[in-house]
């Protein structure tokens, strides 16, 4: 069984840093490119980073590029988002998931966690 | 990036009505396009995959049309699980995906 759990969710002050996790186990995870996912309280998704299986190569959007880096262990297959200098617009819940592309149905998806920036 | 269009914003609908989402995306995508269901407090599911593909699990009720920029999905019976808003999602430009608004079905 596949399974995906984000944790490192807290509340932060603007300015501040958190890193979040996700551990992921029943699939082979250094052969996907994984990503994160957020959602801002009742509103819509929006993707955030993707880094590729191998590690190698990541890309942001451009809402958080040069605050947040995405990284992975393969041999824990963990998936990390390191978030600097936060703002109060980062607050959202944050997924973990592996998102199908093309004609690959593979799409796995954590449960979220929940990141709040404010004073 | 691409941008991803859905209409309608909301949707008020019955159990057994036969439902149509609209996404249109702002550059041809291919074929490169998901419908997701999201219900509250929960991860999105995914349910069409490249376009038109029902994913595993997925009931038949549900389908995918369309290929380029516009692209449709259809409810053929509501059922009351069903309720929930649905997300479309461009991989055309991967690893810069982009979803689209949503819209939500409300009973």
């Amino acid at each position: 069984e596949v399974q995906l759990l984000e944790s490192g969710g807290a509340w932060e002050q603007p300015g501040g840093s958190l890193r979040l996790s996700c551990a992921t186990s029943g699939f082979i995870f250094r052969s996907y490119a994984m990503s994160w996912v957020r959602q801002a309280p009742g509103k819509g998704l929006e993707w955030v980073s993707t880094i590729s299986g191998s590690g190698v190569k990541a890309d942001y959007a451009d809402s958080v590029k040069g605050r947040f880096t995405v990284s992975r262990d393969n041999s824990k297959s963990a998936l990390y988002l390191q978030m600097d200098s936060l703002r109060a617009e980062d607050t959202a819940v944050y997924y973990c998931a592996k998102v199908s592309s093309g004609y690959d149905p593979t799409d796995f998806w954590g449960q979220g966690t929940l990141v709040t920036v404010s004073p | 990036d691409i941008q991803m269009t859905q209409s309608p914003s909301s949707l008020s609908a019955s159990v057994g009505d036969r439902v149509t989402i609209t996404c249109r995306a702002s550059q041809s995508i291919s074929s490169y396009l998901n419908w997701y269901q999201q219900k509250p407090g929960k991860a999105p599911r995914l349910l069409i995959y490249a376009a038109s593909s029902l994913q595993s699990g997925v009931p038949s009720r549900f389908s995918g049309s369309g290929s380029g920029t516009d692209f449709t999905l259809t409810i053929s019976s509501l059922q009351l699980e069903d309720f929930a808003t649905y997300y479309c999602l461009q991989t055309y430009i991967s690893p810069r995906i982009t979803f689209g608004q949503g819209t939500r079905l409300e009973i």
